[in-house]
């Protein structure tokens, strides 16, 4: 079974804030490292498909990075705006290919 | 372009019936997915199809759960018959082709309560 872990499990911030978030996966037979965010009563939307250690991803405010060697990967979100909240799922691809995902971080950014 | 489809939204059946969910994926991709999510924890793939062949099933519990895509677009997903623990939502998803480094476009989700 693969354990794919997310921390914090939840993060209440004030707008403008900047935040970030971990997620940990095995280091080993590592394919592919995705990212997804999913507002209450909307459908999950992919923000990121890291395969390359030390990758780097950006789209407007939000950032990713990738360590496939020590099994980490950190979300960033800069200056943090009510329409961000939402729960923030990783997903860890192996070598089966099948993605597991941790259980995600709830973000609630304060007005 | 138009997203993944699902129906219900919303079910709520009493366990033992059985109950069935439809996905129409985006245009054009081959795979399909079905993931259970239940409260508290991150989606579970419970199968996964190439076209209308099954890649993977092998969380799926096949003593009550059965899922088909007979044309190779869209898909139904059925229990029978339910059980409490089957509360959760379930969400469907689809990729243009198979590859983990392939980003999964999902539906907004069945939400079933077993009552």
């Amino acid at each position: 079974i693969l354990n794919v872990e997310q921390s914090p499990q939840s993060l209440h911030v004030q707008e403008g804030d900047s935040t970030n978030f971990t997620c940990s996966f095995p280091s080993s037979n590592f394919y592919a490292l995705h990212w997804y965010r999913w507002e209450t009563a909307k459908s999950p939307e992919a923000l990121f498909v890291m395969t390359l250690n030390g990758d780097e991803k950006k789209k407007g405010r939000i950032s990713a990075t990738l360590n496939t060697k020590e099994g980490y990967s950190y979300l960033y979100i800069k200056g943090s705006q009510p329409e961000d909240s939402a729960t923030y799922l990783c997903a860890f691809s192996g070598s089966a290919r099948q993605l597991t995902f941790g259980s995600g971080t709830q973000l609630t950014v304060l007005p | 372009e138009a997203g993944v489809a699902q129906s219900p939204r919303y079910k709520i059946i009493e366990k033992r019936q059985s109950v069935a969910f439809w996905c129409n994926p985006i245009s054009g991709h081959a795979t399909l997915y079905w993931y259970q999510q239940i409260l508290g924890q991150g989606p579970k793939l419970l199968i996964q199809f190439q076209n209308n062949g099954v890649v993977d099933d092998s969380q799926l519990p096949k003593d009550r759960f059965s899922a088909e895509r007979l044309k190779g677009v869209d898909s139904t997903l059925k229990i029978q018959p339910a059980k409490l623990e089957d509360s959760a939502v379930y969400l469907c998803a689809s990729s243009l082709v198979t590859g983990s480094n392939q980003p999964q476009h999902f539906g907004d989700g069945t939400r079933l309560s077993i009552l």
